[in-house]
């Protein structure tokens, strides 16, 4: 099945500044997510991403604070903008694919 | 509003003995439902998953069963191996639409 390799895994970041996170499929995919896992909680949808449309966000989650690309059928990117501490979380990309999803390694980012 | 529930954090289990994890859910849309197993520093695995028109499903040494009207389900694992130590994440999504809602998991220790 297809395999998503995502960077960076892990970075400290400090305060107001921003992270750009990328997911690239070894194969074509229609259908991307971008989630976030905060701290002894589960993963929440941030937002949509395919490829030829804007990305679709979920309450909560604004495009200023999270701006995602989509150029292409193999790669995606979220950016995290302005980040505070609360901001720190490990944040995972998924794809849509034959059989079920496929997930990214995750990015665990730790703002200070 | 939690509409996927996993109310135990941690479970431990007895090398050889069944594990149980449970799952309960409160949106009665959901049609489709999935068990992931994550270990550290990786994307989580699809594991097993079930549609609402079944009660059973079976793989190996994974069942999962779902019981409907109680809006629950559980995953055995039978016999228990120590490579079975890891957060396992049940997940539903409904009327075919691919966007997954997430328990916020359990952590299976495997004692041996």
């Amino acid at each position: 099945s297809a395999v998503i390799s995502q960077k960076p895994s892990r970075d400290i970041c400090q305060r107001g500044t921003s992270l750009t996170i990328q997911c690239q499929v070894d194969s074509q995919v229609t259908m991307m997510f971008w989630y976030r896992q905060q701290p002894g909680q589960s993963l929440t949808l941030i937002a949509t991403a395919n490829q030829g449309s804007e990305a679709t966000y979920e309450s909560g989650f604004v495009i200023d604070k999270f701006p995602i690309s989509r150029p292409n059928l193999t790669f995606s990117t979220l950016t995290v903008s302005n980040m505070s501490p609360e901001d720190s979380s490990i944040y995972l990309c998924s794809a849509v694919v034959v059989g079920g999803y496929t997930f990214g390694s995750g990015t665990r980012l730790t703002v200070v | 509003d939690q509409q996927v529930k996993q109310n135990s954090p941690s479970l431990s289990v007895q090398e050889g003995r069944i594990s149980i994890l449970n799952c309960d859910y409160t949106n009665s849309m959901f049609d489709y439902f999935l068990w992931y197993k994550k270990y550290p520093a990786e994307g989580p695995t699809f594991l097993i998953s079930i549609s609402s028109i079944k009660d059973k499903n079976e793989d190996g040494r994974f069942t999962v069963f779902l019981n409907k009207s109680a809006k629950h389900l559980s995953l055995h694992i039978v016999p228990s191996q120590p490579g079975d130590s890891a957060v396992y994440f049940c997940a539903a999504s409904a009327n075919s639409n691919y966007q997954l809602i997430w328990g916020a998991g359990t952590k299976l220790i495997i004692k041996p």
